[in-house]
């Protein structure tokens, strides 16, 4: 069964760094792609961008470009979204799926972030 | 970036009743470049349809997508009480592969 496991909701101050994570299991892990998908409080999916977990080939979207970093460490199966300098408008559910031919197939639960002085 | 508009963005409508909703892009989409996806409340969204017209696993066959290029459709034949959701539409045809702003379906 293919699971998507992220890591538990966050709360941070802005300008503090954060590193959440999405572990992949019940599939070859790297021979996919894993995207993330921002979800802003009461608003629609935004597709942030992919990583392919074979060689961490990756994709972002100009609107997260320089604003996110996402990695991959195949050797357990993981995908990280990571920011160094958290903001206020950086709250919102940040979901990681599996992306293949172009769509997002499973996805995690969904990570909470929650950014507040 | 290619851009997803999703009509209407709200639809009150009966269990029982059939519903068709409305992605336009844009620019030029590859059908085999359009998916739409269904999310309830406090869930994460859920793959229905791929290739435009392809269910995904264990999606019921009231659900079915169509059209090609720019216009492009998802139709609930006979609308169930859990089916009462947002649906997103996205494309794969040029990175960012962007998503609709969504359709929420509401009950009556």
């Amino acid at each position: 069964e293919v699971q998507l496991v992220q890591s538990g909701a966050e709360v941070k101050k802005p300008g503090e760094s954060l590193k959440i994570s999405c572990k992949g299991s019940g599939y070859s892990f790297t021979d996919y792609w894993i995207g993330w998908v921002r979800q802003m409080p009461g608003k629609g999916l935004e597709w942030m961008g992919i990583i392919y977990a074979g060689d961490s080939d990756a994709r972002n979207s100009p609107s997260f470009q320089g604003q996110v970093i996402i990695s991959v460490d195949k050797s357990i199966s993981t995908a990280y979204l990571q920011w160094s300098s958290l903001k206020a408008s950086d709250t919102a559910m940040y979901y990681c799926a599996r992306f293949v031919s172009g769509m997002f197939d499973f996805w995690g639960q969904g990570t909470l972030l929650t950014v507040s002085s | 970036e290619i851009v997803l508009t999703q009509s209407p963005g709200t639809l009150s409508l009966s269990p029982g009743e059939r519903v068709i909703l409305s992605c336009r892009a844009s620019q030029s989409v590859s059908s085999s470049c359009l998916a739409w996806y269904q999310q309830k409340p406090g869930q994460a969204p859920r793959l229905l349809i791929y290739g435009a017209s392809s269910r995904a696993t264990g999606i019921p066959d009231r659900f079915s997508g169509g059209g090609s290029g720019t216009g492009f459709t998802l139709t609930i034949g006979r609308l169930e009480p859990e089916d009462f959701a947002v649906y997103y539409c996205q494309q794969c045809a040029d990175s960012p592969y962007t998503f609709g702003q969504g359709t929420k379906l509401e009950i009556k």
